[in-house]
C-alpha cells in the first residue's frame, strides 16, 4: 500500500459528460501529480501541484483541469468527455518538488460509453 | 523532442532465468532515471539512479545508469513468477520550472513456472 488513495476505482459514463477524480496524497507529501495511462500511449504526465500551487504542466487538454486544496488532496476534473478519454488515471505524490521518487495510487479506471 | 525508449516490449522466460531490461533516453535537461514495477494496479518504485556507473541493488534486482551512452539496465536474477509485471522506466527532465518525468512504454515480463 503506497499510502496514496484514489476514488472512485472505476467510473463509467457517457460522452459529453463531466467527472471528478479525487486523490489523497501520502501523509507528509506536498506534491501531487496526475497521469493518464492508455494501452497505446503509456503513462502521460498531465499536471503537478505543490502545496496548493500548479508546479508543472504536461499534455493536459483544455477540457481537463485540476486543483489542490488546503488539506493537500487534489481533484482532476474532466469535461466534455470523449471516447478517447477512456483510460486509467493515476495520482502520485512525493514529499517535495525536487529529485524524489513518486508514489502512485491504484488509479481510477474511466470508461466512456 | 525528449523521449524514453524501452526494450524489449515483451519478454517471456522460465523461472530461474536471468533477464535484462533496457531503457534508453534522450532528455535535454536530464537529472535522474527511475524504475517502477507495475502489476495490476499502481506502479511501485524500484530504483532511482542519478550517477553513472554506480549499481543499485535490492535483492535479486539491480540497476545501473550510463550517462555517457544515455541508457540504463534493470537486471533480475533467478526470476520468479511473482516478477511477472510491466517494468517502467522514466527519465526526469529538469528544465526550468516545468520539471517532469518522461515515461517509456514499459517492458512486459512474464515468468512461467
Amino acid at each position: 500500500d503506497s499510502g496514496v488513495t484514489q476514488t472512485p476505482k472505476h467510473l463509467i459514463t457517457a460522452t459529453g459528460q463531466r467527472v471528478t477524480l479525487r486523490c489523497s496524497p501520502r501523509s507528509g507529501d506536498l506534491s501531487v501529480y496526475w497521469y493518464q495511462q492508455s494501452l497505446d500511449q503509456g503513462l502521460q504526465f498531465l499536471i503537478q501541484y505543490y502545496n496548493g500551487e500548479e508546479r508543472a504542466k504536461g499534455n493536459i487538454l483544455e477540457r481537463f483541469s485540476a486543483q489542490q486544496f488546503p488539506d493537500l488532496h487534489s481533484e482532476l476534473n474532466l469535461s466534455s468527455l470523449e471516447l478517447g478519454d477512456s483510460a486509467l488515471y493515476f495520482c502520485a505524490s512525493s514529499v517535495g518538488t525536487d529529485n524524489q521518487p513518486q508514489h502512485f495510487g491504484d488509479g481510477t479506471r474511466l470508461s466512456i460509453l | 523532442e525528449d523521449k524514453v525508449v524501452q526494450s524489449p516490449l515483451s519478454l517471456v522466460v522460465h523461472e530461474g532465468d536471468t533477464v535484462t531490461l533496457n531503457c534508453s533516453y534522450e532528455v535535454t535537461n536530464f537529472r535522474s532515471l527511475l524504475w517502477y514495477k507495475q502489476e495490476k494496479k499502481a506502479p511501485t518504485f524500484l530504483f532511482m539512479l542519478t550517477s553513472s556507473g554506480i549499481e543499485k541493488k535490492s535483492g535479486r534486482l539491480s540497476s545501473i545508469l550510463d550517462k555517457k551512452e544515455l541508457f540504463s539496465i534493470l537486471n533480475i536474477t533467478a526470476t520468479q513468477t511473482g516478477d511477472s509485471a510491466v517494468y517502467l522506466c522514466a527519465a526526469r527532465d529538469y528544465a526550468g520550472n516545468n520539471r517532469k518525468l518522461i515515461w517509456g512504454l514499459g517492458t512486459s515480463l512474464a515468468v512461467n513456472p
